[in-house]
């Protein structure tokens, strides 16, 4: 149950396209469940799902967030960089070691 | 509305036990797996517990097996978690979460209670 793998910090100009990556291993991002998800968190604030099952976003949630996976990483890509996406990412896991969820190690973004 | 509302979270001796509770409105609780994830003080999120709509299925993170215990209550839409033998490093916001879709999808978060573990 290890954390998952994520650069600690990306950033990227108002406009520009940014990925993030979790890297995990064949018990979490690379089993046989599309169960991963990613959360961001404002400074202050609770986590907000932004992306579930890798690549579906919620209701209300833009169409600049984008999932997906290969083998044992997961990535997320945020495009049309905007101020208000400095925050906090995180991705999460099903792990078959347990069975339990893991969540990553956290990236923070900025937007110079 | 979704709400997640949790309590219980104080200052408690290394070695000493808690209560935290979890109250949920605006949604059939019974219908959904349910979790209790925590973020220490300037840290990154740690998932903590789950547990199914019938409370028949319950899961760990391995660094609290054996000391926490999670529960729930449908009749009263309300998620516990019973933690013993607390450790410093179990000083944290504790957030309950609701799984939207049974795959770790945490839609809704409660504001979180804080729990210090501290002489």
């Amino acid at each position: 149950q290890s954390a998952l793998t994520q650069p600690a910090a990306v950033s990227g100009s108002p406009g520009q396209s940014i990925t993030i990556s979790c890297t995990g291993t064949s018990s979490d991002i690379g089993y046989i469940y599309n169960f991963v998800s990613w959360y961001q968190q404002h400074p202050g604030k609770t986590p907000k799902l932004i992306i579930y099952d890798v690549t579906n976003r919620p209701s209300g949630v833009s169409n600049r967030f984008s999932g997906s996976k290969s083998g044992h990483t997961a990535s997320l890509t945020i495009s049309g960089l905007q101020a208000e996406d400095e925050a906090d990412y995180y991705c999460n896991s099903y792990s078959s070691s347990g069975p339990s969820y893991v969540f990553g190690t956290g990236t923070k973004v900025t937007v110079l | 509305e979704v709400h997640l509302v949790e309590s219980g979270g104080v200052l408690v001796q290394p070695g000493g036990s808690l209560r935290l509770s979890c109250a949920a409105s605006g949604f059939t609780f019974s219908d959904y797996w349910m979790n209790w994830v925590r973020q220490a003080p300037g840290k990154g999120l740690e998932w903590v517990a789950n547990i199914n709509q019938d409370g028949s299925a319950k899961h760990y993170v391995d660094s609290v097996k054996g000391r926490f215990t999670i529960s729930r209550d449908n009749a009263k839409s309300s998620l516990y978690l019973e933690m013993n033998s607390l450790r410093a490093e179990d000083s944290a916001v504790y957030y309950c979460a609701r799984d939207r879709y049974s795959t770790g999808s945490l839609d809704s978060w409660g504001q979180g209670t804080l729990v210090t573990v501290s002489s």
